[in-house]
């Protein structure tokens, strides 16, 4: 059964600062990893999708890297700033015929000013 | 631009009442889902549809249906609701093969009293 794991649970930085957020998987056989962000009371925003056969992705300040072989995805954000405070959630898509993502349960990110 | 587009955002109801929860996608996507997201528990996958008239249970489908007679729309349906099933839930969906990110709605926040 895949099951994914973020750590920390909670994470408080300055601004300005960057800073990396983790996701681990126990199944390597994945179709892709997407990285969501999530505001107090609203739904989920995707970030970033990677394929199995990619190593990274990108978007702005935010890098997205994949090591199927170790079950780990980092999203790296750059130059941190007050609104990037969120949580933020990895989900994996696995293989084997299931539409379905399985979720971690998400880093609350705190970026103070 | 992608949108996913759940009909209430707050929604008070009282147990024993059958409760509809309404979805519509702007994309043309095969694939809709249905989660309910927990404080500690995450996202958990309730039911998801393939196909119109097409259906899968997810991980905790007890006390919910799903109807999907338009491509465009996916309703969730409590038959009769329960104090426990107060939660946010939140409305997906996706391209098929889902080899594409998954688009979320806003999400709606029902209380049974």
């Amino acid at each position: 059964k895949q099951e994914v794991t973020q750590i920390p649970a909670a994470l408080s930085v300055p601004e300005g600062e960057n800073l990396v957020l983790n996701c681990s998987f126990t199944d390597s056989a994945i179709y892709n990893l997407q990285w969501f962000r999530q505001d107090p009371g609203k739904g989920l925003t995707s970030l970033l999708l990677i394929q199995s056969s990619q190593r990274e992705q990108t978007s702005g300040r935010l890098n997205a890297s994949l090591d199927k072989s170790s079950g780990r995805s980092t999203l790296y954000i750059a130059a941190s700033q007050p609104g990037d405070s969120a949580t933020y959630l990895c989900a994996v898509r696995r293989r084997g015929g299931s539409e379905k993502l399985v979720f971690g349960k998400g880093t609350k990110l705190t970026v103070n000013p | 631009d992608v949108k996913v587009t759940q009909s209430s955002r707050y929604l008070v109801k009282r147990t024993g009442e059958k409760v509809f929860l309404e979805c519509v996608q702007d994309m043309d996507h095969e694939n809709m889902f249905w989660y309910r997201q927990d404080p500690g528990l995450g996202l958990r996958l309730i039911y998801f549809s393939y196909d119109v008239k097409m259906k899968e249970k997810g991980d905790i489908p007890e006390g919910y249906s799903v109807s999907r007679e338009k491509k465009e729309r996916f309703s969730l349906i409590l038959e009769s609701a329960s104090t426990n099933q107060t939660s946010m839930y939140l409305c997906a969906s996706s391209l098929s093969p889902a080899l594409g990110p998954q688009h979320f709605g806003d999400g709606t926040r029902l209380s049974i009293l």
